[in-house]
C-alpha cells in the first residue's frame, strides 16, 4: 500500500533539546512538504523540497531544519532555536510540484514540550 | 493577507446535500482551487480540485464561479462520517498552498 508514513504519532521535546520528525513516501513522489498547525488555525508552510539534496524555506522556516538526501525521506528538525514548538506536523508529497497536482498527507506527528 | 475566507462552521441534516461556501477574489489566473477536509489529529484528506471548470468525482461536486471569485463544495448526500473541518485552498505558486482556518461541518442525525 502506497503512502506516507510519519513517526513518531506523538513526541514530547525537553528544554533546550533537539528532537527529529520522519517523514518516509513510497509514492515516488519527487516533491515533499512540512506543514505545522496550531489549534484551531490552518496549515502553514515551514519548508518543501521538489529535488533530492535541494530544499526551500516556506513561511515559517525560523527554529527548523531539514535534509533530502534520499527521494523517500524528508526529515524535520526542530531545533532549540524553535521557542514554541508545541503544535501537530503534518509531512505531505506530490508527484512533482507541479501546479494542479494534489498533496497526499501523512497522519501527523504531535510535538509537546516537556 | 487572507487568499481564502470560509465560514466558520454549518451543519447540515444527514442524507441532504452540504454545501460548503469560499471566497477567494484575489485568485489569479493559473491558481487552482484545492479542497480538503481534515478530521480531529488526522492528515487532511484530498476532495476536489479545480481550474475553471465545474468538477465532480465520487466524493463531491465543485462550483467555481465564472468570475472564478468564489467556489462551492457540494457532498451530496451528507453522512455522519462526513463530519469534518473542510479547507479551501488557492494554490499560490509551484509549491504553495495557503490553508485558511476551514469550516467545521457537524452532519446531524
Amino acid at each position: 500500500d502506497g503512502g506516507i508514513t510519519q513517526s513518531p504519532k506523538y513526541l514530547f521535546r525537553k528544554e533546550g533539546q533537539n528532537v527529529t520528525l520522519s517523514c518516509e513516501q513510497n509514492l515516488n513522489h519527487d516533491a515533499m512538504y512540512w506543514y505545522r498547525q496550531d489549534p484551531g488555525q490552518g496549515l502553514r508552510l515551514i519548508y518543501y523540497s521538489q529535488i533530492v539534496n535541494d530544499f526551500q524555506k516556506g513561511d515559517i522556516a525560523e527554529g527548523y531544519s531539514v535534509s533530502r538526501e534520499k527521494k523517500e525521506s524528508f526529515p524535520l528538525t526542530v531545533t532549540s532555536a524553535q521557542k514554541n514548538p508545541t503544535a501537530f506536523y503534518l509531512c505531505a508529497s506530490s508527484i512533482t510540484g507541479a501546479i494542479g497536482e494534489k498533496l497526499f498527507f501523512g497522519s501527523g506527528t504531535q510535538l509537546s514540550v516537556l | 493577507d487572507a487568499k481564502t475566507t470560509q465560514p466558520p462552521s454549518m451543519d447540515c441534516a444527514e442524507g441532504r446535500a452540504a454545501n460548503l461556501p469560499c471566497n477567494h477574489s484575489t485568485i489569479s489566473g493559473n491558481e487552482y482551487v484545492y479542497w480538503y477536509r481534515q478530521i480531529h489529529s488526522q492528515g487532511p484528506q484530498y476532495i476536489i480540485h479545480g481550474l475553471k471548470n465545474n468538477e465532480t468525482n465520487e466524493m463531491a461536486s465543485l462550483i467555481i464561479t465564472e468570475d472564478r471569485k468564489s467556489s462551492t463544495l457540494i457532498l451530496p448526500h451528507a453522512t455522519l462520517r462526513d463530519t469534518a473541518v473542510y479547507y479551501c485552498i488557492v494554490r499560490v505558486g509551484l509549491n504553495q498552498f495557503y490553508f485558511g482556518t476551514g469550516t467545521s461541518l457537524t452532519v446531524i442525525p
